[in-house]
């Protein structure tokens, strides 16, 4: 198993350009997580799904879109690049959100690193 | 929502144990409390997780108080590869039986040769 693999590993936008951060998970997950995280700060959840088809807001969905239309992609797209937006990016899975299973364990991919200049 | 506190950091020395405290007071009854670490350069992972007994796994144990208001993350021998920060978390209810999981700053974990 990769687990979850996120490309591409680092990216300089100029501001106003557009892309994709692409997530895959190769343990059947049907939950799928994205956050971002800051220079010395934790992480912040940008938008999480339940399923294929199903997308929902974290605490900072402003200026992103995601997709799920297949249970092992996620992708999250950024449309209007600003300089806030420059973070790293974490693309995480879970077989379920229940509260306290063991398959609320979230695996994370190894990260994006965005600049937006 | 349950918040947790935890050290800004804390340092300890190879093959030694390690304790990392984190303080819950406003845990609920049903709240699972969570860690992760997140080494340098990498995204989080799962360390442990617990209710009211104390956990143990290959990595580490956690040691819960009896009132639950806070627990602790133990290392039994910390080895150079342990220097991370590492998160206390209670996963939060967003909608119906799903729950996500909030990071705050974590404590960062020097470990000395």
């Amino acid at each position: 198993n990769a687990g979850v693999t996120q490309t591409p590993k680092f990216r300089i936008l100029k501001i106003g350009q557009s892309m994709t951060l692409q997530c895959t998970q190769d343990m059947n997950h049907n939950y799928m997580y994205w956050y971002r995280q800051d220079p010395g700060m934790g992480l912040k959840l940008i938008y999480y799904s339940v399923g294929a088809g199903i997308t929902d807001k974290g605490e900072v969905p402003n200026g992103y879109n995601v997709s799920r239309s297949t249970t092992e992609d996620f992708p999250l797209r950024l449309e209007l690049a600003a300089p806030s937006q420059t973070s790293v990016y974490f693309c995480a899975s879970s077989y379920s959100s229940q509260r306290g299973l063991s398959y609320n364990e979230q695996f994370f991919g190894p990260g994006t690193r965005l600049t937006v200049l | 929502d349950a918040k947790t506190t935890q050290p800004n950091s804390m340092e300890s020395n190879e093959e030694e144990p390690v304790h990392l405290p984190c303080n819950h007071s406003t845990i609920s009854g049903t709240d699972y409390i969570h860690w992760y670490r997140q080494l340098p350069s990498q995204g989080p992972e799962y360390v442990i997780h617990g209710l009211t007994s104390n956990v143990n796994n290959r990595m580490a144990s956690l040691a819960i108080a009896e009132d639950r208001k806070s627990s602790t993350l133990i290392l039994h021998r910390a080895t150079l590869r342990d220097a991370a920060v590492y998160y206390c978390i209670l996963p939060v209810n967003s909608g119906g039986s799903n729950y996500k999981l909030t990071f705050g700053k974590g404590t960062l974990l020097t470990v000395n040769p």
